[in-house]
């Protein structure tokens, strides 16, 4: 069964300072991958995808990430954060037809 | 082009009574998913609709049901309501295996 796990629960960073956040996947087959964000009681936005192709994926908000399938995994990063990028950042797979496998999440908190 | 909307967005209810929760789905999409997204969680796959048959279900017990109609919007029933089964139900929509796009949810407490 495809998973993903998600090493960090929650992340601390100072505004405009870089942020990694980690995501490793499981799969024996083609993955598909997604970044979503959720801020405080809404639905999830999605930040960028993977699907084939170029291994950077960039997305919105100055987020990218990296897919490595040697290492499976596929980081999210974003060179310079801001206060508004505090929220919940979801790692999820695409087991077919859109059936989202999603991680247990990253409490992204950016400071001043 | 309207968005996916979930109602209500909020409901309190009592154990052991059944709850029904609604979802439109984004124009143009035949997809509807729903996702069981416990406090402090990630989102849970309960089950999918396609053009109006059931499409996968995950790990949820039988008092878990769904419907999906002509216009492609679609309902969750929780029959016999327990504790656990407090969270935010997010629905999600796509046009077949294309991106899905993910309504705001309803908040469900069970006490």
């Amino acid at each position: 069964a495809q998973s993903v796990t998600q090493l960090d629960s929650q992340v601390p960073v100072f505004e405009e300072a870089p942020v990694e956040l980690r995501c490793n996947y499981s799969s024996s087959v083609s993955v598909y991958l997604f970044w979503y964000v959720q801020y405080p009681n809404q639905g999830l936005q999605l930040l960028l995808k993977y699907l084939s192709g170029s291994t950077l994926v960039k997305g919105i908000n100055g987020f990218e990430a990296e897919f490595n399938k040697s290492q499976t995994s596929f980081h999210l990063r974003k060179p310079s954060v801001h206060i508004s990028d505090t929220a919940e950042y979801f790692c999820a797979v695409n087991t077919g037809f859109q059936k989202l496998v999603f991680g247990t999440g990253t409490r992204l908190l950016v400071s001043p | 082009e309207t968005g996916v909307t979930q109602s209500p967005t909020h409901l309190i209810k009592t154990r052991g009574q059944q709850v029904t929760l609604r979802c439109s789905s984004q124009s143009g999409h035949n997809t509807v998913s729903w996702y069981q997204q416990a406090l402090g969680q990630g989102p849970q796959f309960i089950f999918q609709y396609y053009r109006e048959e059931e499409n996968g279900r995950g790990n949820f017990p039988p008092r878990f049901s769904g419907l999906q109609f002509p216009n492609y919007s679609s309902e969750l029933n929780v029959n016999a309501l327990e504790l656990d089964d407090s969270a935010l139900y997010l629905c999600a929509s796509s046009y077949q295996d294309t991106e899905a796009f993910f309504g705001q949810g309803t908040r469900l407490t069970v006490v």
